[in-house]
């Protein structure tokens, strides 16, 4: 198994409060994403991040902020919580091979966000 | 941008079936696709992974399957056991993105 761990991996927490969640991953891959999935909507895109420092959109970026100043940490921040972001939430990450020619992405085990 | 789809949402069959899932994508500019299963509650379980030049993988009882021409990827289950319940999602990789299906529960019963 790919080594990505994710952090915390239950939280429940209050309208309004920031929430920061963690991914750590071992295997020294440059490409980071975080997801979303939620019944009805499948897995949505909400950052990713190409290298230490890099980082793009997502699908549904509105009301997250990222941060990778480690090639091994990409951290996924709720400014201020609402209850749309009740999710769980799926870290991932991905390596180009063969010059490019194909992509594998590997998952983490998750993180179930409630928020009340 | 691109569709990714996979029909049927849900499957059920009793144990020993052989069984095709299927994936269908709406650009063939993909440079692979990839099959995960899913637990209920657990992340994602990369199964196999398809190169663009490559038309299939095998890992012993799975076979998948891709036709770049025709924007479509089987994933093929033989003598299917309860244990193989789970979603199963494809995902393709182009435009430096990965997109998913939706995924297609498969219930094997006993």
């Amino acid at each position: 198994d790919a080594g990505i761990t994710q952090s915390p991996r239950h939280k429940v927490t209050e309208t309004g409060t920031p929430v920061t969640l963690r991914c750590h991953q071992t295997e020294n891959h440059r490409y980071m994403y975080w997801y979303r999935q939620d019944p009805g909507h499948g897995l949505r895109l909400i950052h990713y991040s190409y290298g230490v420092k890099d980082t793009d959109k997502g699908e549904v970026s509105d009301g997250y902020s990222v941060s990778r100043s480690k090639t091994e940490d990409f951290l996924l921040t709720l400014e201020s919580a609402t209850s749309s972001q009740t999710s769980v939430y799926f870290c991932a990450i991905s390596e180009s091979r063969d010059g490019g020619q194909f992509n594998e992405q590997f998952f983490g085990p998750g993180t179930r966000l409630t928020v009340l | 941008k691109q569709e990714v789809t996979q029909i049927p949402a849900a499957l059920s069959v009793p144990e020993g079936e052989n069984l095709v899932l299927n994936c269908s994508f709406t650009d063939s500019a993909i440079y692979n696709l990839q099959w995960f299963r899913q637990d209920p509650g657990k992340g994602l379980t990369s199964l196999l992974l398809i190169q663009s030049s490559q038309r299939e993988q095998t890992s012993g009882r799975l076979n998948a399957s891709l036709d770049k021409s025709s924007g479509r990827s089987t994933l093929y289950i033989a003598a299917s056991q309860p244990g193989d319940s789970a979603t199963y999602l494809c995902a393709s990789y182009n435009f430096n993105k990965f997109y998913f299906g939706s995924g297609t529960k498969l219930n094997v019963k006993p």
